[in-house]
């Protein structure tokens, strides 16, 4: 169990550009799930994929971004056409099967920075 | 649709002292909840939760939270605080389906030595 990794760990790029970030969820983890955490605010929920499924995604995930799971192991976010809104930490969760009262495992999240 | 409050931002204990840190929840039907801990550079990590039955559940590092449904409280405490336990500290509601998780805004902790 080498846990939930997230690359890159921090992220700084200018307003327009694209950005891309990385979850490595633990291993025959089923479940994964994208968070966001903006200072002084607790996560918030993006969206969350049942194996390559993509089940639900929250209103807060705007056109601009896209979230996939091809092969149902990692999983890329992207932001297109970056705000200054966006900038955040980005959280990534796994779990084993998404049975309610489940843990989730977490990542130590990409901080990006808009500017 | 569900929400959590933490209505402290920051508390300030004294190590070996207690510590109760505040949760109220909305949801219309039995919640499942949670409280997780953050320290800086480092993932959320669980540290008890309530499903159903006892509704007070006992975690890791010494900390126990009890349910008060009359209330809609989920309130975490610890006997005797360590200054390790100095980090941020979420409470959080599951929804049935899914696992997706609402969380509070965040009581930051520090331990004064």
């Amino acid at each position: 169990d080498t846990g939930v990794s997230q690359d890159p760990r921090h992220k700084i790029t200018k307003r327009g550009q694209n950005v891309t970030f990385r979850c490595d969820p633990i291993s025959e983890h089923n479940r994964l799930y994208w968070y966001r955490q903006t200072l002084g605010q607790g996560p918030e929920f993006l969206t969350y994929f049942q194996n390559e499924a993509q089940l639900e995604k929250s209103r807060l995930l705007s056109d601009r971004f896209s979230a996939e799971r091809p092969k149902g192991s990692f999983s890329t976010l992207e932001i297109q056409r970056t705000e200054q809104g966006d900038s955040a930490m980005y959280l990534c969760a796994s779990s084993p099967t998404g049975t309610p009262n489940e843990k989730l495992f977490f990542g130590s999240g990409t901080q990006l920075s808009v500017l | 649709a569900q929400s959590v409050t933490q209505p402290d931002i920051h508390i300030t204990v004294s190590e070996g002292a207690s510590l109760e840190l505040r949760c109220n929840y909305s949801y219309g039907a039995t919640p499942y909840l949670f409280w997780y801990v953050q320290s800086p550079g480092q993932g959320l990590q669980l540290l008890l939760k309530y499903f159903s039955g006892d509704t007070l559940v006992q975690g890791i590092k010494g900390f126990e939270a009890e349910f008060k449904r009359s209330q809609s409280s989920f309130n975490l405490r610890k006997p005797s605080v360590h200054w390790s336990d100095a980090a941020e500290y979420f409470c959080a509601v599951g929804t049935g389906g899914g696992n997706k998780l609402t969380f509070g805004t965040g009581t930051q902790l520090k331990v004064e030595l």
